[in-house]
């Protein structure tokens, strides 16, 4: 069946640190992955996201990996900052070549220590 | 969430009403997505429409269910005779064009959480 998972639903990370949020997924025909963060009370946020065709992206501070082979997915958040905490998804496209018909995972929670 | 305008952010109805939600998308915007985010859960996709037409309703219960975007005005979406399971958080999200991997991913707004009493 179709999934997206996170292996750790509670993430505690000391500030200034870095943060890695992993993922798997099972829908071999996904071309598309994105990673939102969503704070308490708001809507998600857009980080980044990456196709099937690379195997890694870089934003700001935030860097995806993509490993086709395993079905892997994982954001990288470097120097975490207290504004970094956060609920974080991953999502999977259900049909290759659409974008709004995704497959969300549960979420992680993102704990920044001081 | 910039420019995605949704209302109200909480809605409190009892068992039996109806809840109706609102959503502006960003200016210059005519495609527009709504999705339920249970507590603890990721979105799950209800309905993509664009102005006067639902391009993708497939995510949408067959029941009580149904969502506008009219010419002028904000999309609607409409649940009629609330049940308690339908209370969570609803999201929408715009673009300017339909959606596919080749265009840029989806903002939202924030929300509106309707609570069924």
């Amino acid at each position: 069946g179709e999934s997206v998972g996170l292996h750790l639903p509670t993430l505690s990370v000391q500030e200034g640190d870095n943060s890695i949020i992993n993922c798997a997924y099972s829908n071999s025909a996904s071309d598309y992955f994105i990673w939102y963060k969503q704070e308490s009370g708001k809507g998600p946020q857009f980080i980044i996201d990456i196709r099937s065709n690379m195997d890694k992206r870089q934003g700001q501070r935030v860097t995806v990996l993509l490993n086709k082979t395993v079905k892997h997915l994982s954001l990288q958040i470097a120097a975490t900052q207290p504004g970094d905490s956060a609920v974080y998804f991953c999502a999977e496209n259900k049909y290759p070549g659409s974008n709004y018909q995704l497959i969300w995972g549960a979420g992680t929670k993102l704990i920044i220590k001081p | 969430n910039a420019g995605v305008m949704q209302n109200p952010r909480h809605l409190v109805r009892r068992r039996g009403q109806e809840a109706r939600l609102r959503c502006s998308p960003m200016k210059g915007h005519s495609h527009v997505y709504w999705y339920r985010q249970l507590p603890e859960e990721g979105l799950k996709f209800m309905v993509y429409l664009q102005k006067e037409n639902i391009i993708d309703e497939s995510g949408m219960p067959k029941e009580r269910f149904s969502a506008e975007f009219p010419k002028e005005g904000p999309s609607i979406l409409r649940i009629q005779q609330v049940v308690r399971g339908d209370s969570a958080a609803y999201f929408c999200a715009s673009s300017p064009m339909g959606q596919g991997t080749n265009n840029s991913p989806l903002h939202f707004g924030n929300g509106t959480r309707l609570t069924v009493t």
